[in-house]
C-alpha cells in the first residue's frame, strides 16, 4: 500500500515567521509532488508543484525535495494569518495517473 | 487559468435516489477524477478517466458509477443513495499524468 504522512497538527507558529510542514512517502519510485492549501468548507488549491531533488521557491513558498531521503516539505516565509489552513502533500507514484494524498496538516499562524 | 466547474455546491437527496454530480473543465484536459472527501478520512479517489469513454476505478468505487461522452465533462452518478454517501465531493482535472490537477469548489451532498 503506497502512503503519503503528514502530521495532522495543529502546527502553530507566531506571525511572520517560518512555517515548515513536512510529508514523507513510501513509493520510491514517485516523480512528482505536490502541495495544496485547503481553507475549512473550501477545495484544495495548488501552491506548488516539485519535480526534481532540491529547492524549488515561488513567492514566500519553497518546496523542497529529497528523493533519498523520501520526503517533500513546504516552507512559508514570513506567515501570515490569512495562511492558516490545512495543507495536503500529494503524491504521484511512478506508472499510475493517481495521486496519493495525505491526510493534510493543519497550520496556525498567531497574530 | 484552469477553470473546473461542478454543477452544485449544495445538494439534498433522499435513500434510493439516483444522484448525478457534473463537472466541466476548460482546459482541454486529458484527465479528470472524483474525490470524496471525509473528516479523519482525507480524499479518496473513487474514479478517474484518461481519455473519452475511458474510466478506471479508484479506491471506493462501490456504490457509484461515471461516465466521460465528451472530454470536457465528467458526470459521478450514486445508482441508489445512502446515508453513507453524504460527503463533499470533489472532481479535479489534469493534462498529462505528472501535471498538477485542478480542483473544482466542490459539492456539499447531503443524503438524508
Amino acid at each position: 500500500q503506497k502512503e503519503v504522512e503528514q502530521n495532522s497538527g495543529p502546527l502553530s507558529v507566531p506571525e511572520g515567521a517560518i512555517a515548515s510542514l513536512n510529508c514523507t512517502y513510501s513509493d520510491r519510485g514517485s516523480q512528482s509532488f505536490f502541495w495544496y492549501r485547503q481553507y475549512s468548507g473550501k477545495s484544495p488549491e495548488l501552491i506548488m508543484f516539485i519535480y526534481s531533488n532540491g529547492d524549488k521557491e515561488d513567492g514566500r513558498f519553497t518546496a523542497q525535495l529529497n528523493k533519498a531521503s523520501q520526503y517533500v516539505s513546504l516552507l512559508i516565509r514570513d506567515s501570515q494569518p490569512s495562511d492558516s489552513a490545512t495543507y495536503l502533500c500529494a503524491v504521484n507514484p511512478s506508472g499510475t495517473y493517481k495521486y496519493i494524498f495525505g491526510t493534510g496538516t493543519r497550520l496556525k499562524v498567531l497574530a | 487559468d484552469v477553470k473546473v466547474t461542478q454543477s452544485s455546491r449544495y445538494l439534498v437527496k433522499r435513500t434510493g435516489e439516483k444522484v448525478f454530480l457534473e463537472c466541466v473543465q476548460d482546459m482541454d484536459h486529458e484527465n479528470m477524477f472524483w474525490y470524496r472527501q471525509d473528516p479523519g478520512l482525507g480524499l479518496r479517489l473513487i474514479y478517474f478517466s484518461y481519455d473519452v469513454k475511458m474510466k478506471e476505478k479508484g479506491d471506493i468505487p462501490e456504490g457509484y458509477s461515471v461516465s466521460r461522452e465528451k472530454k470536457e465533462r465528467f458526470s459521478l452518478i450514486l445508482e441508489s443513495a445512502s446515508t453513507n454517501q453524504t460527503s463533499m465531493y470533489l472532481c479535479a482535472s489534469s493534462g498529462t499524468w505528472n501535471q498538477p490537477q485542478h480542483f473544482g469548489d466542490g459539492t456539499r451532498l447531503s443524503i438524508l
